[in-house]
């Protein structure tokens, strides 16, 4: 079975600092790994995903996630935080093995907050 | 212009009553989902339809009844609401091809509370 763990219920970290928002996962093969972000009253926004290819991975609003696989970790980083990057920030994984359609598990979500 | 939205927002019921929460989008997705988020935030998987075809069915009550009329809807319908049926509920979206790896496109949610 697949399992995505964020050890952290919160993350504070004050303005202009670089973020990280960490992320475990548990897979039977290789892993598709994704982020999202969720804002108060919203529903959740793609943010980046890994697929195979390169390690550092992309995504929207100047944030990037590393994959590596010897820690079976894909932990979601910012080199400078915004007061608008606070949100509830949510890792997830999918099994490549798993059949029936795209079934995510999601982590249990990290509070950002960002501090002027 | 909205690519995913849920009707109604807010939902506030009595235990026992039977209520829908409609889902519509316009990103000509052929696959859609209902997850349901606690007062945790933890998020679950509840159903997925692809094409109007039930392909996900999580361990949930069977008193939650999903229904995909065409691919661009899917409605979900609650019978004998509990209280541990309190919660926001999540419709989502996705393309089948490259189903594996893209990306989920979520709705506002819709926040049922039943006294």
């Amino acid at each position: 079975a697949q399992s995505v763990a964020q050890p952290e219920d919160q993350v504070n970290v004050a303005e202009g600092n670089p973020l990280t928002v960490k992320c475990t996962y548990s897979v039977s093969g290789n892993p598709y790994l994704f982020w999202y972000v969720q804002y108060p009253n919203r529903g959740l926004q793609f943010l980046l995903k890994y697929i195979t290819g390169d390690n550092l991975v992309k995504g929207s609003y100047g944030f990037e996630a590393e994959f590596n696989k010897s820690q079976t970790s894909f932990h979601l980083k910012k080199p400078s935080a915004l007061v608008s990057d606070s949100a509830l920030y949510f890792c997830a994984v999918r099994d490549k093995l798993t059949g029936g359609g795209n079934k995510l598990t999601f982590g249990t979500g990290t509070q950002l907050k960002v501090e002027l | 212009d909205t690519a995913v939205s849920q009707t109604p927002k807010y939902l506030v019921t009595q235990m026992g009553n039977d209520k829908s929460i409609k889902c519509e989008q316009n990103l000509g997705h052929d696959t859609m989902y209902w997850y349901k988020q606690d007062s945790k935030k933890f998020l679950k998987i509840m159903f997925s339809y692809n094409n109007k075809e039930l392909i996900i069915n999580e361990t949930v009550p069977n008193r939650f009844s999903p229904k995909s009329p065409d691919k661009a809807h899917l409605n979900l319908h609650i019978n004998s609401l509990e209280l541990g049926d309190s919660a926001v509920y999540f419709c989502a979206s996705s393309t089948q091809t490259g189903a594996y790896n893209s990306p989920l496109h979520f709705g506002n949610g819709t926040r049922l509370t039943v006294t």
